[in-house]
């Protein structure tokens, strides 16, 4: 169980395009989904929270209007990279926790969408 | 200075080695230690946490925490060329879950 999926897992895009990448739950429902960003050989950096049906939250010098951050429902949340450029490029990962307690509210990662800007 | 400094490597060890990977840290207030494993263009998984300070044994894997020194290892025996990945450690302030800072990653490679 605690399986989260992405999708895609790459995408190529040209600049100043905007990109949406999907995070699900696949069995069970997450309160609180995670977006972090790595680049090569680097850590994950948080990027934003988000709680089902309210807004996201965005750590500080990420930029909410770029990156737009939907979690609709207990089992989706989106981020969408508006108007993109090849500094965006990166690898973007997003997880989810169940909040109920279950395994002690761990998070489950998803294998993460690599993001090209040309 | 970053809030979790960990030494990115990369290591290379012969097959059956025993590994040891560390990160310090700056804040005293995180209460859970994590370790996550991370294959290449995948999402970490989580290998094994630790409430405060202290040991934790899983297998061949094990996890100290040092709380006075803000000093976390992790502990590989008899490594095998399948433990090839990057580790990264992570803390949390409330739980395994939340806010979670990371380590940069130390790579890892096990030769057989």
């Amino acid at each position: 169980g605690a399986v989260v999926s992405q999708h895609p897992s790459w995408v190529i895009c040209k600049s100043g395009t905007s990109v949406k990448i999907e995070c699900r739950s696949l069995d069970f429902q997450a309160t609180t989904m995670f977006w972090y960003r790595q680049f090569p050989k680097q850590s994950l950096m948080l990027m934003a929270t988000s709680n089902e049906g309210s807004k996201a939250t965005y750590e500080q010098g990420v930029e909410k209007d770029k990156f737009l951050i939907n979690h609709a429902s207990l089992t989706l949340s989106t981020l969408t990279v508006t108007s993109a450029h090849p500094e965006d490029s990166s690898f973007y990962i997003c997880s989810a926790e169940t909040g109920d307690g279950r395994a002690g509210n761990e998070q489950f990662f998803g294998p993460g969408t690599r993001l090209t800007v040309l | 200075q970053k809030e979790v400094e960990q030494d990115p490597g990369p290591l290379s060890v012969p097959e059956g080695a025993i590994v040891s990977l560390n990160c310090t840290y700056s804040n005293s207030a995180f209460q859970y230690f994590m370790w996550y494993r991370q294959y290449s263009r995948k999402g970490p998984e989580l290998l094994m946490y630790t409430y405060s300070s202290g040991n934790k044994e899983d297998g061949r894997f094990t996890a100290q925490v040092d709380k006075s020194s803000k000093y976390i290892s992790l502990f590989i025996r008899d490594s095998q060329p399948s433990d090839s990945a990057t580790y990264l450690c992570a803390m949390s302030l409330i739980s395994k879950g939340g806010k979670l800072i990371f380590g940069q990653g130390t790579e890892l490679s096990v030769k057989p």
